[in-house]
């Protein structure tokens, strides 16, 4: 989830595992999410997206579900794998003269061999 | 990283000196953009470009300035670097189009890491 703090919350998964992340977004504006992974040293790298009239989708071993009833994000990964450690973000997206998005801090997920 | 290429990728200067940033894009993306991260924030859009010569602020603009000459670079400029401004940079573009971008992922750089001394 989201964190204010500096430092940020920390998901551990057993190898194998499924992997859930979540996100409370604050707008009830915004009609378009993402979700990031950054690996240490790299850019955010784009994941999986939603739009607002959808609940689910579903990429590659990636599920995102979308509750705007509650303003809540997640984001599910199957089978979780050493390469899927990173810090995961999302973002919300506003429509609006130019790309409004927000950005949220991260959570860090850990996978355990 | 979307044929992305940022430079330098690490920097140390000292307060007082202007420093500029460059973004270098391959793929003729028209709309490009300039964040900040930092520990306990998320990405922080500074300036953004709409095409060669069109640029806008962001929400944390001041003390930054932005050119783009050519629709393949972005240059971001600290006029003065404070110690504020040590952070990790990142430009990105979108491939959204005539729209902005909206309701479309942003492609990002691997950044520059800047320490103001």
């Amino acid at each position: 989830g989201e964190s204010v703090g500096l430092h940020l919350p920390t998901l551990s998964v057993q190898e194998g595992d499924n992997s859930i992340i979540n996100c409370a977004y604050s707008n009830s504006a915004s009609d378009y999410f993402i979700w990031y992974k950054q690996e240490s040293g790299k850019g955010p790298q784009f994941i999986i997206d939603i739009r607002s009239n959808m609940d689910k989708r579903q990429g590659q071993r990636v599920t995102v579900l979308l509750n705007k009833t509650v303003k809540h994000l997640s984001l599910q990964i199957a089978a979780t794998q050493p390469g899927d450690s990173a810090v995961y973000f999302c973002a919300e997206n506003t429509s609006g003269g130019y790309q409004k998005v927000t950005f949220g801090i991260g959570t860090k997920l850990q996978v355990i061999p | 990283d979307a044929g992305i290429t940022q430079s330098p990728r690490h920097k140390v200067t000292e307060t007082g000196t202007p420093v500029t940033l460059r973004c270098h894009q391959t793929e003729n993306h028209r709309y490009m953009y300039w964040y900040r991260q930092d520990p306990g924030h998320g990405l922080r859009l500074i300036h953004y470009s709409y095409g060669v010569k069109d640029t806008d602020k962001g929400e944390v603009s001041d003390g930054y300035s932005v050119s783009r000459s050519k629709t393949e670079d972005f240059l971001l400029t600290l006029e003065s670097a404070t110690s504020s401004q040590t952070s990790v940079y990142f430009c990105a573009i979108s491939v959204g189009g005539d729209r902005g971008g909206y309701n479309s992922p942003l492609h990002f750089g691997n950044g520059t890491r800047l320490t103001v001394t």
